[in-house]
């Protein structure tokens, strides 16, 4: 099973500001994907960062505001731009083995 | 209408009780159905996962589907405090070949 590394695994920042999280597997995998999870929401998928090509964005998810890099197979990072308050939520990277998908620890965002 | 709906709860249970959580969903194209199980500040991980209809038992803890009805559940049986969690059903279609996550249920057991 793929173990991930996420972090930072939480911050606290200013609004207008943008935080770059990162992705690390301990393997190769052709994709990675970056869910959010609102408190009381399910995870929503923002989009999936192939290596080599452009980041796949969900509806309602622009790549101004999630920018992603995916400089090779066993990393990526999710920034999120121009915080606002209702940016606030959890941010957690995922790949998939088979049917199976495994998830970093997840980075807990509060923007003031 | 939400593709895949699930009650958050929360839901607070004394040890030993028998836990039932649910899912129901709109799709039909959804034929892979799991459960992530996910405690305070960590990602989910699998519990289980089943694409037929029917019950699935693994340990403690049982899935079922209903395809005709578009409902799943999980049963925890003889529930513990370390039970206590956030699960999630999720559920994925061939065509469309991503995850679909419910709201997720918050779950406590007391001793």
């Amino acid at each position: 099973s793929a173990v991930i590394s996420q972090k930072p695994s939480r911050d606290i920042c200013q609004r207008g500001t943008s935080l770059t999280i990162q992705c690390q597997v301990d393997s190769q995998v052709t994709m990675m994907f970056w869910y959010r999870q609102q408190p009381g929401q399910s995870l929503t998928l923002i989009a999936t960062a192939n290596q080599g090509s452009e980041a796949t964005y969900e509806s309602g998810f622009v790549i101004d505001k999630f920018p992603i890099s995916r400089p090779n197979l066993t990393f990526s990072t999710l920034t999120v731009s121009n915080m606002s308050p209702e940016d606030s939520s959890i941010y957690l990277c995922s790949v998939e083995e088979e049917t199976e998908a495994f998830f970093g620890q997840g980075t807990r965002l509060t923007v003031v | 209408q939400k593709e895949v709906e699930q009650d958050p709860g929360p839901l607070s249970v004394p040890e030993g009780a028998i836990v039932s959580l649910n899912c129901t969903y709109s799709n039909s194209a959804f034929q892979y159905f799991m459960w992530y199980r996910q405690y305070s500040r960590k990602g989910p991980e699998l519990l289980m996962y089943t694409y037929s209809s029917g019950n699935k038992e693994d340990g403690r803890f049982t899935a079922q589907v209903d395809k005709s009805s578009k409902y799943i559940s999980l049963f925890i049986r003889d529930s513990q405090p370390s039970d206590s969690a956030t699960y999630l059903c999720a559920m994925i279609s061939p065509s469309y070949g991503k995850l679909t996550f419910g709201q997720g249920t918050i779950l406590t057991v007391h001793p």
